[in-house]
């Protein structure tokens, strides 16, 4: 069975920094491209970024948004993917899901989520 | 970046209702668009992907079809279960972006 677990979430004061883990298991992470996506309370969902796999040398993309804030990352080894989130603002207040693409145009598992309040 | 716009945001119907919900891209994405269930506190769930295709699971009341650059999930006999939020995503080229969503009320 496919499991994304997210962690790392809490309650950080504007301008600081956090970061959030997603573990994978049930299903081969090294080769899957992995995406965030949050969701402000009350609010729709907003793609975060993504990064690619080893053969796609690890590229990462991001939402204009978070461009130069944010920092995903991967360690195959530990079949986890992170988002390194710096220069938080009360914007920034979501809960943050990582996902699965899974190479049909989709996402086809979610985590269920970490909440990050940037609030003072 | 290419705008989806989901029509309508609201919809209140019954249990047995045919329920249609579209999505409108600003440009065209070559079908790459798939539609996601969310219940209240819950990750979304993946519905239909490359517009038309059921994924694994979900029950056949679920379809999606395309004409153009407008998309469409119909759910053709609402059930219980099926109160939530739809959104459309598109996953044509970067930033991926999703529609504004449609919370399905029980009438």
């Amino acid at each position: 069975e496919v499991q994304l677990v997210e962690s790392g979430g809490g309650l950080v004061q504007p301008g600081g920094s956090l970061r959030l883990s997603c573990v994978a298991s049930g299903f081969t992470f090294s080769d899957a491209y992995m995406d965030w996506v949050r969701q402000a309370p009350g609010k729709g969902l907003e793609w975060v970024g993504r990064i690619k796999n080893k053969d796609k040398s690890y590229t990462t993309e991001y939402a204009a948004s978070v461009k130069g804030r944010f920092t995903i990352s991967r360690d195959d080894s530990k079949n986890s993917l992170y988002l390194e989130m710096n220069s938080l603002r009360d914007v920034d207040t979501a809960v943050y899901h990582c996902a699965r693409d899974g190479g049909q145009y989709s996402w086809d598992h979610w985590g269920q989520g970490a909440l990050v309040t940037v609030s003072s | 970046d290419i705008q989806l716009t989901q029509s309508p945001s609201f919809l209140s119907a019954s249990v047995g209702d045919r329920v249609t919900i579209t999505c409108r891209a600003s440009q065209g994405i070559n079908s790459h668009l798939a539609w996601y269930q969310q219940k209240p506190g819950k990750a979304p769930k993946l519905l239909i992907y490359v517009a038309s295709t059921l994924q694994s699971g979900v029950p056949s009341r679920f379809s999606g079809s395309e004409s153009g650059r407008e998309f469409t999930l119909t759910i053709s006999s609402l059930q219980p279960e099926d109160f939530a939020t739809y959104y459309c995503q598109h996953l044509d080229g970067i930033p991926i972006t999703f529609g504004g969503g449609t919370k399905v009320e029980i009438k």
